[in-house]
């Protein structure tokens, strides 16, 4: 009974191929986040999806796509691999637009572009 | 742009020992949450602060939001090995999506 879940875990790969990330949440909630966080571990919000609808686009390069089937799915297309899109990206859920906007998050998916 | 700058970056103790760890900004929040990332795991939410001047207590973990809701604190009382981890403090503002995270703080206790 996962609340958010991955997939793949981990993902090796060669610069210039295309690959995509699932991410499910069985919470009910309205939000759903992409986060990349670097070998600094930083964590840098990509994009967010209110009810399907895309709220947030922090300056991805376009060869990162989005797509939200439904409310508890949010996948993530990459085109083009580069060696600096190797990270760890994070998937998250949220409540809808609360107060609080805590944040629950997913295993996460280890890119390693070679 | 609203920034959270946590410090120290890096922190290493002895079992038994006390550390705070500070989390600052020049941007007003709505409410201030701390997460705790274990190696391969995603973040966990710890706590969420609301009202300015808010202490809320998590067993040895005592999280304090500053009176002008621009800064907070995690004090951590006889730190165990079982504290090691990231710590993350974030903001956000009511009514939008958008949780701006500081850099975090790596706590290692030693046994």
């Amino acid at each position: 009974d996962t609340a958010v879940s991955q997939t793949p875990k981990y993902l090796v790969t060669q610069m210039g191929n295309d690959k995509s990330i699932k991410c499910e949440q069985n919470l009910g909630h309205d939000t759903m986040y992409w986060y990349k966080q670097d070998s600094k571990k930083f964590l840098k919000i990509m994009f967010s999806y209110n009810n399907k609808e895309l709220i947030i686009n922090e300056t991805v390069p376009n060869r990162f796509s989005p797509k939200s089937p439904d409310k508890a799915h949010l996948n993530l297309h990459i085109n083009s691999l580069e060696l600096g899109d190797s990270a760890v990206y994070f998937c998250a859920s949220s409540h809808d637009r609360g107060r609080y906007n805590e944040q629950f998050f997913g295993p996460g998916t280890r890119l390693t572009v070679l | 742009t609203q920034l959270l700058e946590q410090s120290p970056q890096f922190l290493s103790i002895q079992e038994g020992e006390n550390l705070t760890v500070y989390c600052n900004s020049s941007s007003v929040f709505s409410s201030l949450q701390w997460y705790r990332q274990e190696p391969g795991e995603g973040p966990v939410l710890l706590v969420t602060v609301v009202t300015g001047g808010e202490v809320k207590k998590l067993k040895r973990l005592t999280f304090q939001f500053g009176d002008a809701r621009k800064d907070s604190s995690l004090h951590i009382t006889a730190a165990q090995p079982g504290d090691t981890g990231l710590y993350l403090c974030a903001g956000a503002n009511t009514g939008g999506f958008k949780t701006i995270f500081g850099a975090g703080t790596r706590l290692f206790v030693k046994a």
